[in-house]
């Protein structure tokens, strides 16, 4: 079983379309959760760390459920900017090192 | 933060041959890191580079393959040796300043 695992989709939503992406994570020494997005051809950023209480970013909202360890990322009112591939990111405690997920393909259409 | 910049952005290169990837960062860091990207896959860390010290390579990855320079704490390069079509990926190199994990731009290499 793969560390982090996500569904690869591609996710193909029209504009407005609200968006769930789930990330599930095996060991549960995991202390810290990101969300990352990588735009074709480019490098992955920061797209928001993921708390244990959860946190919302404008039209994103991260979740964190860590008895059944896994994250969620919800992107409300989706933009075709939007269009994207989303990294789930998770690191050990204890560990400079994260651990990737493969990525999940998002495209919004108008 | 932190800006990074790589070079080359790209190159098309013949089996056999070896690459070297220059990694520069605006600001000193402890660490810098060597990912690698393949076509429609995650990052797989390569190797940290640490100034100073030999680099720490992850299982699956050897010196005499990627040898890395750390000469000090602002720079890092990365060589891809004796190239196969296997090695055609997107190189990233990275930092860690606080929580946040930066990437350079990569280094897109096509092995024929």
């Amino acid at each position: 079983r793969k560390e982090v695992e996500q569904d690869p989709g591609p996710f193909n939503v029209p504009e407005g379309a609200t968006v769930a992406f789930n990330c599930t994570y095996s060991n549960s020494a995991s202390q810290s959760f990101f969300w990352y997005r990588q735009d074709c051809r480019k490098e992955p950023k920061l797209l928001m760390s993921v708390y244990s209480s959860g946190n919302e970013d404008g039209r994103f909202t991260a979740q964190l459920n860590r008895a059944s360890q896994y994250i969620s990322l919800l992107i409300r009112d989706s933009k075709l900017s939007d269009s994207a591939t989303y990294l789930c990111v998770v690191n050990l405690r204890g560990s400079y090192i994260p651990t990737f997920g493969r990525g999940t393909s998002l495209i919004v259409h108008p | 933060s932190a800006v990074i910049s790589q070079k080359p952005s790209r190159d098309i290169c013949q089996r056999g041959t070896s690459l070297t990837i220059q990694c520069q960062v605006d600001s000193q860091v402890t660490m810098m890191f060597w990912y690698r990207q393949q076509p429609g896959q995650s990052l797989t860390l390569i190797a940290t580079a640490n100034q100073g010290s030999e680099a720490t390579y992850e299982s699956g990855f050897v010196i005499d393959k990627f040898p890395i320079s750390r000469p000090n704490l602002t720079f890092s390069t990365l060589t891809v040796s004796n190239m196969s079509p296997e090695d055609s990926s997107i190189y990233l190199c990275s930092v860690v300043p606080g929580n946040e994990q930066f990437f350079g731009p990569g280094t897109r290499l096509t092995v024929l």
